[in-house]
């Protein structure tokens, strides 16, 4: 158990609509990363956040956002959802903002029907 | 745009074997190059991780041989067992960065 909890586990929704994945970090981490896992792209960094405040940006969509909040837990939003958008997306965290192992969720797999 | 090559895609491995995943990169400013193990249902693990100012760093059965001249560096599972198969995935980070490159992974599968 690596200590970071995502949820929900799984999500099953519909092209078009919106939704909000949650994480939470391991006790006394402060950064959280979201990846997202698909076939064909592989384990993708799609945005970081150090203590609240946005800290690197990967290959995030226009339709995605993410926050995290003051008790460090983190979303991530996904708006205007499309069939690509079906995926495993996982949470990190690390202690710092860089140079510290990143320890992974479980993840939540997103299916767009 | 792949920065991390890794090979083979998959593998298959008798019990008590070697296990060997090969990774290569080509940006420099790479200076963390970490190993992580995933099984089904599960997120990544860190497994063992390397710096490049060594050029070996074994953890139990793992080893992580690295090769900065060439921009190489592979992961050896040595006495491989059935409950070392998964995925298993290399990746790189900038100094000073944030992000993980990761390869494409490979699936490893230990016969017994």
């Amino acid at each position: 158990d690596s200590g970071v909890t995502q949820t929900p586990k799984h999500l099953i929704t519909a092209t078009g609509q919106r939704v909000t994945l949650r994480c939470s970090p391991r006790s006394g981490d402060l950064s959280v990363y979201w990846y997202q896992q698909s076939l064909d792209q592989g384990l993708q960094f799609l945005i970081q956040y150090y203590n609240g405040e946005e800290r690197a940006k990967g290959n995030i969509l226009e339709r995605f956002s993410a926050q995290q909040f003051p008790d460090l837990h983190s979303e991530l939003n996904l708006s205007s959802l499309e069939l690509g958008d079906s995926a495993l997306y996982f949470c990190a965290s690390s202690v710092g903002g860089g140079n510290q192992p990143q320890h992974f969720g479980d993840g939540t797999r997103l299916s767009i029907l | 745009q792949q920065q991390v090559k890794q090979s083979p895609q998959s593998l298959i491995v008798q019990k008590g074997g070697i296990s060997i995943i090969n990774c290569a990169y080509e940006n420099t400013a790479f200076d963390y190059f970490p190993w992580y193990q995933q099984f089904p249902g599960k997120g990544p693990a860190l497994l063992i991780a390397i710096r490049p100012d060594v050029s070996e760093k074994k953890e139990g059965r793992f080893t992580i041989s690295f090769n900065k001249s060439a921009k190489q560096f592979s992961l050896h599972i040595m006495d491989s067992q059935p409950g070392d198969s998964a995925t298993y995935f290399c990746a790189a980070r900038e100094e000073y960065g944030n992000k993980l490159v990761f390869g494409a992974g490979t699936i490893l599968r230990v016969k017994s």
